[in-house]
């Protein structure tokens, strides 16, 4: 159990362009959703958190209106990149929290985003 | 503020060797503590978990880790290593509540050599 997906896997958009990628529980209601956001042979930063319902909380550094979060049910998650350009190039993953709150966080396969 | 230390960047290790990847935190609480393993261009996925009680906790996979408070450290171990295990490995630290993230470590690459 406790699956995420996410989609698309790999994304190739031109500069000036947005791009959505969408994160979904398929056996768990997710209550609370975290982005991450991975430069190549570096860490996960996390880039904000959701709730179904609420605004998202970003971090520190990280343009909400660039990256559009919207948790709009306890299944999905969506992050849109807008107005993409070639620094925005990189691994995006998001992770989701149940119910249970076991504290455990998981995860999905990752998006690859390539702005040209 | 809470963190996450992985000293070593990348180990290479000959396949059938005993592996261990350090990790040290810094939490203000009691932490939640996990291991996840990651391939390249792939998502994460957990090895193994710390939330409380016996303190050597199994794995998936062969990984055992070993919760020591006073060293503040959650070292991440396996007896025989096989090719299949070389990937970034991170260690991560949580409170465990609803809107709490996880904070992951720099990360450690393996490498498995014959």
């Amino acid at each position: 159990g406790a699956v995420v997906s996410q989609h698309p896997s790999r994304v190739i958009c031109k500069s000036g362009t947005s791009v959505k990628i969408e994160c979904r529980s398929l056996d768990f209601q997710a209550t609370t959703m975290f982005w991450y956001r991975q430069f190549p042979k570096q860490s996960l930063m996390l880039m904000a958190t959701s709730n179904e319902g609420s605004k998202a909380t970003y971090e520190q550094g990280v343009e909400k209106d660039k990256f559009l979060i919207n948790h709009a049910s306890l299944t999905l998650s969506t992050l849109t990149v807008t107005s993409a350009h070639p620094e925005d190039s990189s691994f995006y993953i998001c992770s989701a929290r149940g119910r249970q709150n076991t504290g455990e966080l998981f995860f999905g396969e990752g998006s690859r985003l390539t702005v040209l | 503020a809470q963190s996450v230390t992985q000293p070593d960047i990348h180990i290479t290790v000959s396949e059938g060797a005993s592996l261990e990847l350090r990790c040290n935190y810094s939490y203000g609480a009691t932490p939640y503590l996990f291991w996840y393993v990651q391939s390249p261009g792939q998502g994460l996925q957990l090895l193994l978990k710390y939330f409380s009680g016996d303190t050597l906790v199994q794995g998936i996979k062969g990984f055992e880790a070993e919760f020591k408070r006073s060293q503040s450290s959650f070292n991440l171990r396996k007896p025989s290593v096989h090719w299949s295990d070389a990937a970034e490995y991170f260690c991560a630290v949580g409170a465990g509540s609803g809107n709490t993230p996880l904070v992951f470590g720099k990360g450690t690459r393996l490498s498995v050599i014959a």
